[in-house]
C-alpha cells in the first residue's frame, strides 16, 4: 500500500464548478500536511498547510480527518487557472515530505 | 528573499554516458537540501538528502550519487547512466524543520 494515495483522476471539470479531492495517508504518527500544486512541465508550489480544525484561503478549503487519515481539497468556483496536478503531501519525523501520485484537474470553458 | 537554481534545464544523454546536475541556494545559510525525481506520470521519489556539507543521505539505493561541496551547493550525478534514469530532477530546500521549497527542474531523457 502506498504511503499517500490519491486518485489520479482527470478530473474534468466545467468552469464555475465545485470539486473535490480526497488523499489516504497510512502512517498514522504523520505530523504535518500539505496541498502542493505542479503545472504542467513545473516544479510543486506550496498551495496551502492542512489544519485539523480545518482551514480556508479564498477558493480553497483543507481538512484533515486524523481519525480517518483522510485529507481533502475542496475548490469553489473553478478558474481555467486552477487547471493543474494538486499533490498531497504529508510530513513525517525529521521534515521528510512523502507525496501522493497528485490528482490532476482540467478546467473546461 | 530566499532563491533556489538548478541546471541545465534539460538534458538528452546517451545510455552510459556520466551525469552532473547542479542546485544552488541563494538568501539562506546551512540550508537542507533535497534531490527528488519524478519520472513520466508518477509522484516523486526521494534520492538523496541533506542536512550540511558533505552530509548526504540515500533513500533509494541506484547508480545515482550526491554531493554537497559548499552550504549552498548540491549535485546529483551518476558515472552511467540507465534509461530508467530518465525523468524530471527536482532540487528542493527548507529551513530545519520548516516547508520545503522546490527549484524549477531539469528534465533528464536518456537515450
Amino acid at each position: 500500500r502506498k504511503e499517500v494515495e490519491q486518485d489520479p483522476g482527470p478530473f474534468n471539470v466545467p468552469e464555475g464548478a465545485t470539486v473535490a479531492f480526497n488523499c489516504t495517508y497510512s502512517n498514522s504518527a504523520s505530523q504535518s500536511f500539505f496541498w502542493y500544486r505542479q503545472d504542467c512541465r513545473k516544479e510543486p508550489k506550496l498551495l496551502m498547510s492542512v489544519y485539523s480544525s480545518g482551514n480556508e484561503d479564498g477558493r480553497f478549503t483543507a481538512q484533515l480527518n486524523r481519525a480517518s487519515q483522510y485529507i481533502s481539497l475542496l475548490i469553489r468556483d473553478s478558474k481555467l487557472s486552477d487547471s493543474a496536478t494538486y499533490l498531497c503531501v504529508v510530513r513525517n519525523a525529521g521534515n521528510m515530505l512523502t507525496f501522493g501520485g497528485g490528482t490532476r484537474l482540467m478546467v473546461k470553458p | 528573499s530566499q532563491t533556489i537554481h538548478q541546471w541545465p534545464a534539460t538534458l538528452v544523454q546517451p545510455v552510459g554516458s556520466p551525469l552532473s546536475l547542479e542546485c544552488t541556494v541563494e538568501g539562506t545559510s546551512n540550508p537542507n537540501l533535497y534531490w527528488y525525481r519524478q519520472a513520466a506520470g508518477r509522484g516523486l521519489q526521494l534520492l538523496f538528502y541533506s542536512v550540511g556539507i558533505g552530509q548526504i543521505s540515500s533513500e533509494v539505493p541506484q547508480n545515482l550519487s550526491a554531493s554537497r561541496p559548499q552550504d549552498r551547493q548540491f549535485i546529483l550525478s551518476s558515472k552511467k547512466l540507465l534509461l530508467s534514469d530518465s525523468g524530471f530532477y527536482l532540487c528542493a530546500w527548507s529551513a530545519a524543520g520548516a516547508l520545503q521549497y522546490f527549484g524549477p527542474g531539469t528534465r533528464l531523457t536518456v537515450t
